[in-house]
């Protein structure tokens, strides 16, 4: 696609309740990350692929939070039991050679209540 | 310390003036470095990348100082349209990258 694709836009769950969410890169991009960023906060690192190495996994916050990318492109992003504080907007961005750059998706806004 | 470091503003300035932005990064094995600019409630876009030679794009230029290890953006004759969130990002070794928090901008008529 022309650019980096989030679903869903919004996302509103109930606590204690698992949701997923989607990142479709740009296609051929190699790199790809997931941030999220609370109302008002920077960026927040959670996870980062690159091609068919090991992910980096170091900035998820706990083992409620998984990621995986499936044949090197659409990559998916679960939290398991969903508390309020991981009400944010979760961006993705994907790059070819990371020296050129990322672009980020439109990001989901999860509200968890 | 954060590994990047920027001073989160706000920079109220009047259209027409030149504004400075500056951040320091503490990782001297960083790769690659960037301005993103981010409007609010909306995703970071890529403004530009810096390098060491500095690099200019109509009213931006972006400067890299690998000894200081400092970046600046300095803006131009500033337009409304320029108000926004500025983020200093660097690609550390190994494709890591770490965002600054943020200099606000807020360019007024």
């Amino acid at each position: 696609g022309a650019g980096v694709s989030q679903s869903p836009s919004n996302k509103v769950t109930e606590k204690g309740k698992d949701v997923e969410l989607r990142c479709d890169p740009i296609s051929g991009h190699t790199a790809l990350y997931w941030y999220r960023q609370s109302l008002g906060q920077g960026l927040e690192f959670l996870i980062y692929f690159q091609g068919n190495s090991a992910p980096d996994k170091s900035g998820l916050p706990s083992d409620r939070f998984s990621a995986e990318r499936t044949g090197g492109s659409v990559s998916t992003l679960t939290i398991q039991r969903t508390q309020q504080e991981d009400s944010a907007v979760y961006l993705c961005a994907s790059s070819f050679a990371g020296g050129d750059g990322y672009t980020f998706g439109s990001g989901t806004r999860l509200t968890v209540v | 310390r954060k590994e990047v470091e920027q001073d989160p503003g706000p920079f109220n300035v009047p259209e027409g003036a030149t504004v400075a932005f500056n951040c320091t990064y503490s990782n001297s094995a960083s790769q690659s470095f960037f301005w993103y600019r981010q409007d609010c409630r909306k995703e970071p876009k890529l403004l530009m990348s810096v390098y060491s030679s500095g690099n200019e794009d109509g009213r931006f230029t972006a400067q890299l100082n690998r000894a200081s290890q400092y970046i600046s953006l300095l803006i131009r004759d500033s337009k409304l349209s320029d108000s926004a969130t500025y983020l200093c990002v660097v690609l550390r070794y190994g494709n890591k990258l770490v965002f600054g928090a943020g200099t606000i901008l807020r360019v007024k008529s």
